[in-house]
């Protein structure tokens, strides 16, 4: 069964500062790996996808990394804004086009 | 493009009543819809996976009489909460997989609807 984790479970950071946030996952059987962000009492933004093939994505100020024989990713945030607060979440598609969460990172980031 | 709505946003219904919550794909077809289950402060878990024209595929632990999930076209699925108790309180989201998403396997989520059971 595919596990998804996230750490840290919360941070929070000085406007300016970057960021990475971190994604494991249990079984590399994986056809893409994505992140969303979740703004309180909303629903679920799509920030970057990557695919299994690849190793990394970009969009502006965001950076995503995927190494799927060990199993992580990461999300790195540059220069951070207090825009940015919000709970990004971490979901890998296996077999039959599941997706599996993590529990997601609470970030504040503090004018 | 790729836009998911659901309806209604929010809804408060008293115990023992039903609920249907519509997911719809505005700008593409979808063979394939999700249901998720969010309690506060967690993540997403699937509930089921419902393809057009077949019956859904429920998680384990998700009773299929109690959540029913109709996919009656390629661009509609409803989720009707049945006999509502206070537990079943929670934000339920779906999800859409275009038709020709091909290897990507890209979902598109909605905005959520709220359920409140008093």
């Amino acid at each position: 069964k595919q596990e998804v984790t996230q750490i840290p479970a919360a941070l929070s950071v000085p406007e300016g500062e970057n960021l990475v946030l971190n994604c494991s996952f249990t079984d590399s059987a994986i056809y893409n790996l994505q992140w969303f962000r979740q703004d309180p009492g909303k629903g679920l933004t799509s920030l970057l996808l990557i695919q299994s093939s690849q190793r990394e994505q970009t969009s502006g100020r965001l950076n995503a990394s995927l190494d799927k024989s060990s199993g992580r990713s990461t999300l790195y945030i540059a220069a951070s804004q207090p825009g940015d607060s919000a709970t990004y979440l971490c979901a890998v598609t296996t077999s039959g086009s599941r997706l599996t969460f993590g529990e997601g990172t609470q970030l504040t980031v503090n004018p | 493009g790729a836009v998911v709505s659901q309806h209604p946003s929010w809804v408060i219904c008293k115990s023992g009543t039903s609920v249907k919550i519509e997911c719809r794909s505005l700008d593409f077809q979808a063979t394939t819809m999700f249901w998720y289950r969010q309690f506060p402060k967690q993540s997403l878990m699937l509930m089921a996976t419902s393809n057009e024209g077949s019956k859904a595929t429920y998680e384990q632990g998700v009773e299929k009489d109690k959540f029913l999930i109709n996919h009656a076209s390629l661009t509609l699925s409803t989720l009707t909460v049945t006999s509502a108790h206070p537990e079943d309180s929670s934000f339920y989201i779906c999800s859409a997989r275009p038709r020709l998403a091909g290897a990507l396997r890209e979902q598109f989520f909605g905005p959520g609807t709220r359920l409140t059971v008093l």
